[in-house]
C-alpha cells in the first residue's frame, strides 16, 4: 500500500519562511507534486519532482530525496496569501498520473 | 480560473434523490479524475477516464456512476447516497494518463447528503 505523511497544521509570521515535509512509502514511485488548496478553491499546481534535489520557483522551493522517501516545501517570505492547505501527492510509475495524497497541511501566516 | 468547471458549486440531496454532477474541460486534455475529499481525509481517487475510457474504479461504491461522454465532459451520477457521503467532490483533467504532468482541477462541488 501506500502511505503519504504531512504535519496537519503550521504557523508563521509573515516574511518568514516556512518548510513543509512530507515523507511517503509507495512501490514504484515515479514522482511527486505539491498543490497549494485555498478554502472553498481548486488545488492548484506548485512543483513537480521526479530527480533528487531543490527546484526553485520564485518564493516556493521543492526538495526530493527517493532514497529517503522525502520531500519537503519551502514558502519563503511568507505573505498573508499564502494561508492555505499545502497537499503533497505521489504518483507511481505503473498507475501513470494518478495522484496519491497526503492529508494536507494548512499553513497558517499570522502578521 | 483553472479551465476545469464543475456544476454546481454546492448541491444538497436527500437519501433518496437521484442527483448528477457535472464537469467540463477546454484543455483538451485526455485523461479525466473524479476525486472525493472528506474533512480530515486525503483526497482520494475515485475514477479515471482516459480517451473516454473508463480505466479505473476504486473500489467506489455503486450508487456513484461515473460517464464520459466525450473527452471534455465527466459527469458523476449520485443515487440513494448515505450522510457519510457528504464531502467535496473535485473534478480533475491532465493531458494524458501516462504523462507525468501536473493535473487542473476544478473548484468541486460541494455535497450534503440529509
Amino acid at each position: 500500500g501506500q502511505n503519504i505523511d504531512q504535519p496537519t497544521e503550521m504557523t508563521a509570521t509573515e516574511g518568514a519562511i516556512v518548510q513543509i515535509n512530507c515523507t511517503y512509502q509507495t512501490s514504484g514511485f515515479n514522482g511527486l507534486f505539491w498543490y497549494q488548496q485555498h478554502a472553498g478553491e481548486a488545488p492548484t499546481f506548485l512543483s513537480y519532482n521526479v530527480l533528487d534535489g531543490l527546484e526553485e520557483k520564485g518564493r516556493f522551493s521543492s526538495f526530493l530525496s527517493r532514497s529517503k522517501g522525502y520531500s519537503y516545501l519551502l514558502l519563503k517570505e511568507l505573505q498573508m496569501k499564502d494561508s492555505a492547505s499545502y497537499l503533497c501527492a505521489v504518483t507511481m510509475g505503473a498507475a501513470g498520473n494518478k495522484l496519491t495524497f497526503g492529508g494536507g497541511t494548512r499553513v497558517l501566516v499570522k502578521p | 480560473e483553472t479551465g476545469v468547471t464543475q456544476t454546481p458549486r454546492h448541491l444538497v440531496m436527500g437519501m433518496t434523490n437521484k442527483k448528477s454532477l457535472k464537469c467540463e474541460q477546454h484543455l483538451g486534455h485526455n485523461a479525466m479524475y473524479w476525486y472525493k475529499q472528506s474533512a480530515k481525509k486525503p483526497l482520494e481517487l475515485m475514477f479515471v477516464y482516459s480517451l473516454e475510457e473508463r480505466v479505473e474504479n476504486n473500489s467506489v461504491p455503486s450508487r456513484f456512476s461515473p460517464e464520459c461522454p466525450n473527452s471534455s465532459h465527466l459527469f458523476l451520477h449520485l443515487h440513494t447516497l448515505q450522510p457519510e457521503d457528504s464531502a467535496l467532490y473535485l473534478c480533475a483533467s491532465s493531458p494524458g494518463l501516462h504523462i507525468d504532468t501536473e493535473a487542473f482541477f476544478g473548484q468541486g462541488t460541494r455535497l450534503t447528503v440529509v
